[in-house]
């Protein structure tokens, strides 16, 4: 599809065991955002990448949080040793980043909806 | 601490009623954007202000950017169920191409 495409849409897993979250932007868009979102309430910005540029990750809540963005297009999100409180919907976004800076819209995935049991 | 905080947080109302949301932050802001989300979905970007003091009207709803660029509200008039959802406020400061995001406000338009 031509949009924001995120993977799994769905993942359950045991407190302690690590997890990836996959990213898909739309073709040709510079800029990537991380966000999470925890019972449909506001998002929190976790890390945002741009073009090739160092990556902004100062909002990234611990160590155990870590992204990459391989060649300026696929992402993925890595949580290590998990936690309880890590449960949440993980959103990317991506944006094509030109004209005014902050004017570009930002395209959504749908999410992963991520459970630490 | 949240950048940007909205209120109200949650919102019942009839359809036919108006109503306003507002996001407030102490910080100034280059531009504000609001995003509408439905369950199950990612944001989608309704509107983007970027003067202080503009105010842009999309059909029945109306938004306004505040003068000193550390606001925003959300004006919906003669609400209809298919505006339900959560709406966001996200702010982008200092022309970086990183957005903040507010709190969230969830509307419940009911027939």
């Amino acid at each position: 599809g031509a949009g924001v495409s995120q993977s799994p849409s769905n993942k359950v897993t045991e407190k302690g065991k690590d997890v990836e979250l996959r990213c898909d932007p739309i073709s040709g868009h510079t800029a990537l955002y991380w966000y999470r979102q925890s019972l449909g309430q506001g998002l929190e910005f976790l890390i945002y990448f741009q073009g090739n540029s160092a990556p902004d990750k100062s909002g990234l809540p611990s160590d155990r949080f870590s992204a990459e963005r391989t060649g300026g297009s696929v992402s993925t999100l890595t949580i290590q040793r998990t936690q309880q409180e890590d449960s949440a919907v993980y959103l990317c976004a991506s944006s094509l980043a030109r004209g005014l800076a902050g004017t570009g819209e930002l395209f959504f995935g749908e999410g992963s909806r991520l459970t630490v049991l | 601490t949240q950048l940007l905080e909205q209120s109200p947080q949650f919102l019942s109302i009839q359809e036919g009623e108006n109503l306003t949301v507002y996001c407030n932050s102490s910080s100034v802001f280059s531009s504000l954007q609001w995003y509408r989300q439905e369950p199950g979905e990612g944001p989608v970007l309704l509107v983007t202000v970027v003067t202080g003091g503009e105010v842009k009207k999309l059909k029945r709803l109306t938004f306004q950017f505040g003068d000193a660029r550390k606001d925003s509200s959300l004006h919906i008039t003669a609400a209809q169920t298919g505006d339900t959802g959560l709406y966001l406020c996200a702010g982008a400061r200092y022309n970086f191409n990183k957005f903040y995001f507010g709190s969230g406000t969830k509307l419940n338009v009911k027939p």
